[in-house]
């Protein structure tokens, strides 16, 4: 059983398109989030939620947006996609205060052509 | 916002060496971590430290969490193919209900056979 699942693995699109990522843990955990992996494969954190409080990262372009129908489950949605959205996409959970790190999934490349 | 300082950003090794690297920060971290990350994969965790002066191993590896709680290290002996990858320091301070996971810009492993 995958912990942390995202769904597609790949995805290719136009500029200009809405997009979504979708993201599932089984861990039972609290908290979920989405990082964003540049072709330098830096990690930079773009959303962190739980049930009670979104947080996002103050440079994360207004055009990206998470979506959780439950505690098990966090999309990521795109709208209207640029070439600088072209990364590796991240979902990952943790237990309640994240003391013993994040469980990542195996991520999403994002190619917008 | 908080950055980690990580090097080398790669190294070529022959099999069966030792490696080294290390992680610095300006501000002090409450947990550090080590990930390692294959390629077309998702980070998983090696090694967490929690206590400033820790000293933890994990089969080959072993990672020291910094008296100051503002660096660490990771060391793996005897290298094999198999340890090639991109291995990520991560800093981690939580509150409340959620923590905030900060990773370094990763160290690039080639190891020769």
């Amino acid at each position: 059983d995958t912990a942390v699942s995202q769904t597609p693995k790949y995805l290719v699109t136009q500029m200009g398109n809405d997009k979504s990522i979708k993201c599932e843990q089984n861990l039972g955990h609290d908290t979920m989030y989405w990082y964003k992996q540049d072709s330098k494969k830096f990690l930079k954190i773009m959303f962190s939620y739980n049930n009670k409080e979104l947080i996002i990262n103050e440079t994360v372009p207004n055009r990206f947006s998470p979506k959780s129908p439950d505690k098990a489950h966090l999309n990521l949605h795109i709208n209207s996609l640029e070439l600088g959205d072209s990364a590796v996409y991240f979902c990952a959970s943790s237990p309640r205060g994240a003391t013993y790190g994040y469980t990542f999934g195996s991520g999403t490349r994002l190619t917008v052509v | 916002g908080q950055q980690l300082n990580q090097s080398p950003q790669s190294m070529f090794i022959q099999e069966g060496e030792d490696v080294s690297m290390n992680c610095t920060s300006s501000s002090i971290f409450n947990t550090w971590l080590w990930y390692k990350q294959d390629p077309g994969e998702g980070p998983v965790l090696l090694i967490a430290l929690y206590k400033a002066g820790e000293l933890t191993s994990n089969g080959r590896l072993t990672a020291q969490f910094g008296i100051t709680r503002k660096d660490s290290f990771l060391n793996i002996s005897a290298s094999i193919p198999s340890d090639v990858g991109i291995y990520f320091c991560a800093g981690l301070n939580y509150g409340g209900s959620q923590g905030n996971l900060i990773f370094g810009k990763g160290t690039k492993l080639s190891v020769k056979p």
